[in-house]
């Protein structure tokens, strides 16, 4: 079974500073996710990634996906309150056809003054 | 544009009554819908997942069933619940491309919180 790792499960860190969460993925994939998630909410998309090198930015995040080491990692730049979530990264099994995402246990980001 | 509901958002019920969840999807035609359940603190594991009306695939042997009765509506049940159902449950629906790598992304539901004491 395809397995997806995250690391940290949880972050704290201060307005303004950098950070990068990473999720690592057990086998071959052609599709990686990433969702946000606020408390007692759903999941909210914020980028897919398809390919090799893919590198996608939306305000103070930012993805990217490594396939050749099974690693994407989402970076956040400059973090602001309104950061403050659990962020989900979610694979595909290699030629799925179902739509069977795999996820990670989550990101716990919390951002503070 | 599409839209997914699912109902209710909240839940508390007794270990061994039924269950019944429904989640309906409008503005699209046959998609694929998918029931995933959210324990406390841990990630998102698919339960159901089915393709069309009456077909429905189990990914975890549980006490629980799923059923597509029309094209846009899935159903979770149960007859008997347990104290281990207890979790966030999210409906979930996508138009998946066979064979072809796209931007085919899985939409959820606003989720259903479950308490079974």
């Amino acid at each position: 079974e395809l397995k997806v790792e995250q690391n940290p499960l949880f972050l704290s860190m201060q307005e303004g500073k950098n950070y990068t969460i990473y999720c690592n993925y057990s086998t071959t994939s052609d599709r990686l996710y990433w969702y946000r998630q606020d408390p007692g909410k759903s999941l909210e998309s914020l980028f897919v990634l398809l390919s090799n090198g893919a590198v996608k930015q939306e305000g103070r995040l930012m993805a990217s996906l490594d396939t050749k080491a099974r690693l994407s990692t989402l970076h956040i730049t400059a973090a602001v309150h309104d950061l403050s979530a659990t962020y989900f990264c979610a694979v595909t099994s290699r030629g799925s056809t179902l739509g069977r995402l795999y996820f990670g246990r989550g990101t716990q980001l919390t951002v503070w003054p | 544009s599409q839209t997914i509901h699912q109902w209710p958002a909240t839940l508390v019920q007794p270990v061994g009554s039924p269950l019944s969840l429904e989640c309906t999807v409008e503005g699209t035609s046959n998609p694929n819908l998918y029931w995933y359940r959210q324990a406390a603190g841990r990630g998102l594991q698919l339960l159901f997942y089915s393709v069309g009306i009456g077909q429905i695939s189990s990914e975890v042997p549980q006490n629980l069933s799923a059923s597509r009765p029309q094209d846009r509506q899935f159903i979770l049940s149960s007859k008997k619940l347990l104290l281990s159902d207890s979790g966030f449950y999210l409906c979930a629906w996508s138009l998946w491309t066979v064979g072809i790598a796209t931007n085919e992304k899985l939409f959820f539901g606003s989720g259903t919180q479950l308490s079974v004491l």
